[in-house]
């Protein structure tokens, strides 16, 4: 079964930094992009970032918003995902998705985790 | 301001008919496929529909997707109660080099 769970959420101060993890199970975390995506409270859904797999590289791609200010990593080897959140700002309050990504003939977010919900607050 | 364009909400009654649109551009819709996303109260998003028109194992057959030009567009026949949830669109945006979503419509089930 797969299973995809978000940690490291909390309160921090505007500027602060945070770091989320996403520990995975049940597939092969090389073979998969992993993307996290967000939600503040009572808004839609945005996309935060990308690690691809191994044979694209690892390649990162960024929303133009956390571009500089959010990084996305992974170890494999370790099956954990994460996600480095530094010069935080108000508006990044939001839960933090951690999602696993399939490609079909696109890509397209097949497991998501719970959440975990990330509050920058003074 | 979201890069794809869903109407906010929709409504219908139990057992009719429902679609939900989603018009993007040629960079993001027009150029890659389309997934649709239901997510119910308080929980976390559930993929419905992939590649256009797929539907994961699981997923009931009363949930359709359509895709043509640079919009694409969620079917739901046989309507419940239960399918009242947030409904977002989704895809790749090759001029932004990012995932683009709808700005989400709320399903009401009357």
């Amino acid at each position: 079964e797969v299973q995809v769970v978000e940690s490291g959420g909390g309160l921090v101060q505007p500027g602060g930094s945070l770091r989320l993890s996403c520990s995975v199970s049940g597939f092969t975390l090389s073979d998969h992009y992993m993307d996290w995506v967000r939600q503040a409270p009572g808004k839609g859904l945005e996309w935060v970032g990308r690690t691809r797999n191994k044979p694209k590289g690892y390649t990162t791609d960024y929303a133009a918003s956390v571009k500089g200010r959010f990084t996305v990593s992974r170890d494999d080897s370790k099956t954990l995902v994460h996600l480095q959140m530094n010069g935080l700002k108000t508006e990044d309050t939001a839960v933090y998705y951690c999602i696993r990504v399939t490609a079909g003939a696109g890509h397209y977010f097949d497991n998501w985790g719970q959440g975990t919900l990330v509050t920058v607050s003074s | 301001q979201s890069v794809l364009t869903q109407p906010p909400s929709v409504s219908a009654a139990p057992g009719q008919r429902v679609t939900i649109s989603c018009s993007g551009s040629s960079s993001n819709i027009g150029n890659d496929y389309v997934s649709w996303y239901q997510q119910l109260p308080g929980t976390a998003p559930k993929v419905l529909i992939y590649d256009n028109n797929k539907r994961p194992s699981g997923i009931p057959d009363r949930f359709s997707g359509s895709k043509s030009g640079t919009s694409a567009t969620l079917g739901i026949t046989g309507l419940q109660t239960g399918d009242e949830a947030d409904y977002y669109c989704g895809t790749w945006d090759s001029s932004l080099s990012a995932v683009v979503f709808g700005g989400g419509t709320t399903l009401t089930v009357l």
